[in-house]
């Protein structure tokens, strides 16, 4: 089983539409969590980090479930400069904290 | 200027070949790192180094070398090249600094399309 999973998608939404990635974890001890932003052919670019209780930028919402181990990112009012590969990024314990990506869920927002 | 980057961008070789990936950054961060990227599998860690004297193997170092020649610079090295190192390459920087969210982003450079025949 992979350390951190997600749908890989696509996910092709019209524009305005609001959509939700999930992706998992197994390592109950991870500590930190974000999602990255990957454009095509481009590289990685943090785009927030995950609180427990929750968080809010704009028009994303990340929320994390220790409990069930998975984290989410909610686009709302989707615009097409949304259109991007979205990496889950856990961080576990340990003095390396080292980075473990998922494999991104890639997103298309259609006109 | 770009605060991270690679040389070369892109590069095709031939089994058997020795490549050097180059990675500069203007950062002034101490961390840096080297990753790959496969359709499907996300971004494994090759080699990382918190600091000139300081190299640690990553998730998938076999075949790999690297070089920290200075705070500035991190080579990454494959002595003998063979088709499955077909890859894009990220080389990334980190500051563990005051903040936490300083401490643990990571910015990456972008890549190095590396096509071995």
């Amino acid at each position: 089983r992979k350390e951190v999973e997600q749908d890989p998608g696509p996910f092709n939404v019209p524009e305005g539409a609001t959509v939700a990635f999930n992706c998992t974890y197994s390592n109950s001890a991870s500590q930190s969590f974000f999602w990255y932003r990957q454009d095509c052919r481009k590289e990685p670019k943090l785009l927030m980090s995950v609180y427990s209780s929750g968080n809010e930028d704009g028009r994303f919402t990340a929320q994390l479930n220790r409990a069930s181990q998975y984290i989410s990112l909610l686009i709302r009012d989707s615009k097409l400069s949304d259109s991007a590969t979205y990496l889950c990024v856990v961080i576990s314990s340990g003095s390396a904290r080292q980075l473990t990506f998922g494999s991104g869920t890639q997103l298309t927002v259609l006109p | 200027d770009a605060d991270v980057t690679q040389t070369p961008r892109n590069r095709i070789t031939k089994t058997g070949k020795r490549i050097m990936l180059e990675c500069s950054q203007t950062k002034g961060h101490d961390r840096m790192y080297w990753y790959r990227q496969d359709p499907g599998l996300g971004l494994r860690l090759i080699y990382y180094s918190f600091d000139v004297k300081d190299i640690n193997k990553g998730e998938i170092s076999d075949g790999y070398s690297v070089s920290r020649q200075a705070q500035a610079k991190f080579s990454l090295s494959l002595e003998s090249a063979i088709p499955n190192q077909t890859a894009l390459y990220f080389c990334a920087t980190s500051d563990p600094g005051a903040r936490a969210l300083a401490y643990n982003e990571q910015f990456f450079g972008p890549g190095t399309r590396l096509t071995v025949l």
